[in-house]
């Protein structure tokens, strides 16, 4: 596709459950990011993908949090036991991984956690 | 702890008038500044980035203004439309692959 590819773009989940976020990027992008959105917090980082290696899991917030990256192309976000406070804008970004180089977002997952 | 301090958290201007939104850093490594901008419903979008090695980037009527010494970097945004109504994100990184970002500026152009 011609950007990066987020879905679904909506989930609702009750507490407790497990959810799966999936990204898509652009085609030939070696880097991508996964960053979230909550209201009034900015961007957080999440965790970085260099190919199918992850460098930097530091944003990740808790254990319950993990992510891959298969193919050096598709990737997936997945949260266990999903908690109120996951509730967010899951945003996913790539780009070739040069220095300074401009990221390319997605639209992003909304997560609703009742 | 957020790295860059942005501010105001929202602002409404009219037609034609300035917007100005605020930032501010205390890690001195830092060496890229990009601003992010963001649609609702979309991911942000790179707006404009400057370097410090210069105090002020111009991309049509949105500009960059960088006070090294202050720590502090501002984007001003000329003859403001209604179609810049979004949310604006500051950003900064050390020349890697992390950027840090502000909380965001909710700017809403008054008709």
């Amino acid at each position: 596709g011609a950007g990066v590819s987020q879905s679904p773009s909506n989930k609702v989940t009750e507490k407790g459950k497990d959810v799966e976020l999936r990204c898509d990027p652009i085609s030939g992008h070696t880097a991508l990011y996964w960053y979230r959105q909550s209201l009034g917090q900015g961007l957080e980082f999440l965790i970085y993908f260099q190919g199918n290696s992850a460098p930097d899991k530091s944003g990740l917030p808790s254990d319950r949090f993990s992510a891959e990256r298969t193919g050096g192309s598709v990737s997936t976000l997945t949260i266990q036991r999903t908690q109120q406070e996951d509730s967010a804008v899951y945003l996913c970004a790539s780009n070739g991984g040069g220095t300074n180089e401009k990221l390319f977002f997605g639209s992003g997952t909304q997560l609703s956690v009742l | 702890q957020q790295q860059v301090k942005q501010s105001p958290q929202s602002l409404i201007v009219q037609k034609g008038g300035i917007s100005i939104i605020n930032c501010a850093y205390e890690n001195t490594a830092f060496d890229y500044f990009p601003w992010y901008q963001q649609f609702p419903g979309k991911g942000p979008a790179l707006l404009i980035a400057i370097r410090p090695d210069v105090s002020e980037k111009k991309e049509g009527r949105f500009t960059i203004s960088f006070n090294k010494s202050a720590k502090q970097f501002s984007l001003h945004i000329m003859d403001s439309q209604p179609g810049d109504s979004a949310t604006y994100f500051c950003a900064a990184s050390m020349g890697d692959y992390k950027l840090s970002f502000g909380a965001g500026t909710t700017v809403t152009v008054r008709a």
